[in-house]
């Protein structure tokens, strides 16, 4: 039979504009929030990270905005370049008594274009 | 050179062998952690040591065996697989496992089940 595959949702950013990718996460007690960025054939790379308490970190060329109120997420990339194509995903993390736990987005492919 | 190491890279096995995957990670973590990425799911954490304890399994076959004789090696046994757990196999160390705690992860294996 025919294997059906995750479709991720694409995003096509012209090469030094910013990129905006979105992320709905789905628990409200999630407390600490990652971004991952993973090339072809690689294994995921950590891009940045947030904790439940903060709204914003900057790192370099990336920002991370959390919205609690509505459990969104988002990652800017400012001045894309050609070596930013990869598919990102956003991790949330959640603990019980049983230990932690991270669930992971489906992802986002970004495409630079020259 | 990400300092976590994985073999083999790709490994194709019949639902009736007894195979088993190496993680190796050279940055003096405490904390790693085995995960499943298909084409058809996000990334999912399979298992999780802290300090050579197993402290997370996320409801995964028994099928699928992990042993972690030290903080520095993981292995994941596979024995009579479906071809459903065709996948990509991720390897992930932290320092310590806690929040804020910055996972590094490895290439991957690319497991093909027959």
């Amino acid at each position: 039979g025919e294997s059906v595959g995750l479709h991720l949702p694409t995003l096509s950013v012209q090469e030094g504009d910013n990129s905006i990718i979105n992320c709905a996460y789905s628990n409200s007690a999630s407390d600490y929030f990652i971004w991952y960025k993973q090339e072809s054939g690689k294994g995921p790379q950590f891009i940045i990270d947030i904790r439940s308490n903060m709204d914003k970190r900057q790192g370099q060329r990336v920002t991370v905005l959390l919205n609690k109120t509505v459990k969104h997420l988002s990652l800017q990339i400012a001045a894309t370049q050609p070596g930013d194509s990869a598919v990102y995903f956003c991790a949330e993390r959640t603990r019980d008594n049983y230990g932690q736990n991270f669930v992971f987005g489906p992802g986002t492919r970004l495409s630079v274009l020259p | 050179e990400t300092g976590v190491t994985q073999t083999p890279r790709h490994l194709v096995m019949g639902m009736t062998n007894k195979k088993s995957l190496k993680c190796e990670q050279h940055l003096g973590h405490n904390a790693m952690y085995w995960y499943k990425q298909s084409a058809k799911k996000p990334l999912e954490l399979m298992f999780v040591y802290n300090f050579k304890e197993q402290t997370e399994n996320n409801s995964v076959p028994s099928r699928f065996s992990p042993e972690c004789p030290n903080s520095s090696h993981l292995f994941l046994h596979l024995h009579t697989l479906q071809p459903e757990d065709s996948a990509l196999y991720l390897c992930a160390s932290s320092q310590e496992g806690g929040v804020g705690d910055t996972q590094y992860f490895g290439p991957g294996t690319r497991l093909t089940v027959l």
